[in-house]
């Protein structure tokens, strides 16, 4: 799996966009980006995924950039729930079993 | 709720003792995945069953662990002996592998273990 990078946290306004950067420079053709996320207490949720192309769901967008070495989860209107850890993960999909090997994850606080 | 689900949700234990965990799936999902999460950290990949087939171990998990999944649906994870180092959230998940090119993993809310 590829090795990625986040901040170790961040801070954002409720009702303002929450962008989180990933560095995943290794990784390679056939990894997916998943991004995760778990609020405290809970099982990690999964947010959404991608492989070359920008993705958007209910919850997030995601952008890749053309190389595919980095990518920035966006929260369009954080709310103080989505306080959480947000992991960023590479893990190949297709025939793999699809392991995701979590990082440290970025901290996001939404604040009133 | 994700639908699926662990018991307990708690356990203490004294060093050296057994315990045994159980998980319940969401009841179409093949693919059952054990991780185990300590304080600070993000969690680990333990092991995962496709159906009943245990496929994949990682190193993490000592001779002193053991999974199952007897009928491909719930699944069990014993500790035997257990140790201090043992104390952590044990975490499962599954997802539906249906042909899709991927599969999202939907975890259950974890059983804190604490050995004493």
């Amino acid at each position: 799996d590829a090795k990625t990078t986040q901040p170790t946290s961040m801070d954002c306004a409720e009702g303002r966009a929450a962008n989180l950067p990933c560095n995943h420079s290794t990784i390679s053709g056939n990894e997916y980006v998943y991004w995760y996320r778990q609020i405290h207490s809970q099982g990690p949720q999964y947010i959404i995924h991608g492989l070359k192309n920008n993705e958007t769901n209910e919850m997030a967008s995601l952008i890749i950039t053309e190389d595919r070495k980095s990518s920035t989860l966006i929260l369009p209107h954080a709310t103080l729930r989505d306080t959480a850890v947000y992991y960023c993960i590479g893990s190949a999909g297709g025939t793999s079993y699809g392991k995701l090997t979590f990082g440290q994850g970025t901290i996001l606080t939404v604040h009133p | 709720d994700t639908g699926v689900s662990q018991d307990p949700r708690h356990k203490i234990t004294k060093r050296g003792q057994n315990v045994t965990f159980r998980c319940d799936p969401i009841s179409e999902h093949n693919r059952l995945y054990w991780y185990r999460q300590t304080l600070g950290q993000g969690p680990e990949f333990l092991t995962y069953f496709q159906n009943e087939a245990q496929l994949e171990k990682s190193r993490l998990l000592s001779d002193r662990f053991s999974a199952e999944r007897p009928k491909g649906s719930f699944s069990t994870l014993e500790i035997q002996r257990t140790e201090q180092g043992d104390s952590a959230m044990y975490l499962c998940a599954s997802s539906l592998n249906a042909g899709r090119a991927v599969y999202e993993q939907y975890f259950g809310p974890g059983t804190r273990l604490t050995v004493t």
